[in-house]
């Protein structure tokens, strides 16, 4: 089945400062890979997503990238704010199976 | 629409108690998944259904655990018999047909304390 590692586990930038999350997975039979943002009491909250067919996708101060021949995929955020401290997930879509994984904690000092 | 709804929120149990959980999907949305998520990891797929019809179940969904969606649109997932180990958030999300696996929204969650 679908693995997915994520790293680093914990992330601190300065507010304005560009943060990176990167993910591997396993299955190169996977080809759907969305960012989930979950704050404190809430369920993840999707974000961004992209399909193999796409190399990087973009949406404002966010964008991911994929790799799909070494099988990574990360996620960028620019200018960073403190409303984006949370933990992010990312996730690769196996069958109907999204498997995530283990999270990555981003705090945005002010 | 105000998104997927789970209730309760929170639920206190013991030991070998009973409990159920119920989700009420984005109206519109045929597929409806529950998930488990414990401290620190992201969440673990459970079970998927599309409309009625329960479609996938994990390995991780024992013979305690079941779901229904009797009508296609509200689900209910009911833990029998709790054990300590079963503490956890319990997720639902929804998504539209045409998405296939993709473009889950999900639930707030039921957060599980088994004492």
């Amino acid at each position: 089945g679908e693995n997915v590692e994520q790293h680093p586990s914990t992330l601190s930038v300065q507010e304005g400062d560009s943060a990176v999350i990167k993910c591997t997975y396993s299955d190169s039979a996977s080809n759907y890979f969305p960012w989930y943002k979950q704050e404190l009491g809430k369920g993840p909250q999707l974000i961004i997503d992209i399909r193999s067919n796409v190399g990087e996708k973009k949406d404002q101060r966010i964008a991911v990238t994929l790799n799909k021949t070494a099988k990574h995929f990360s996620l960028h955020i620019t200018e960073t704010q403190p409303e984006d401290s949370a933990v992010y997930f990312c996730a690769a879509l196996w069958g109907n199976d999204m498997r995530f994984g283990a999270g990555t904690r981003l705090t945005v000092k002010p | 629409d105000t998104g997927v709804s789970q209730n309760p929120r929170h639920k206190i149990t013991k030991r070998g108690q009973n409990v159920t959980f119920r989700c009420d999907p984005i109206s519109e949305h045929n597929r409806l998944y529950w998930y488990r998520q414990t401290l620190g990891q992201g969440p673990e797929f459970l079970t998927y259904f599309q409309n009625e019809a329960q479609l996938e179940k994990s390995r991780l969904l024992s013979d305690r655990f079941s779901a229904e969606r009797p009508k296609g649109s509200f689900s209910t997932l009911e833990i029998q018999r709790t054990e300590q180990g079963d503490s956890a958030m319990y997720l639902c999300a929804s998504g539209p047909l045409w998405g296939g696996g993709e473009k889950l929204f999900f639930g707030s969650g039921t957060q599980l304390s088994v004492l």
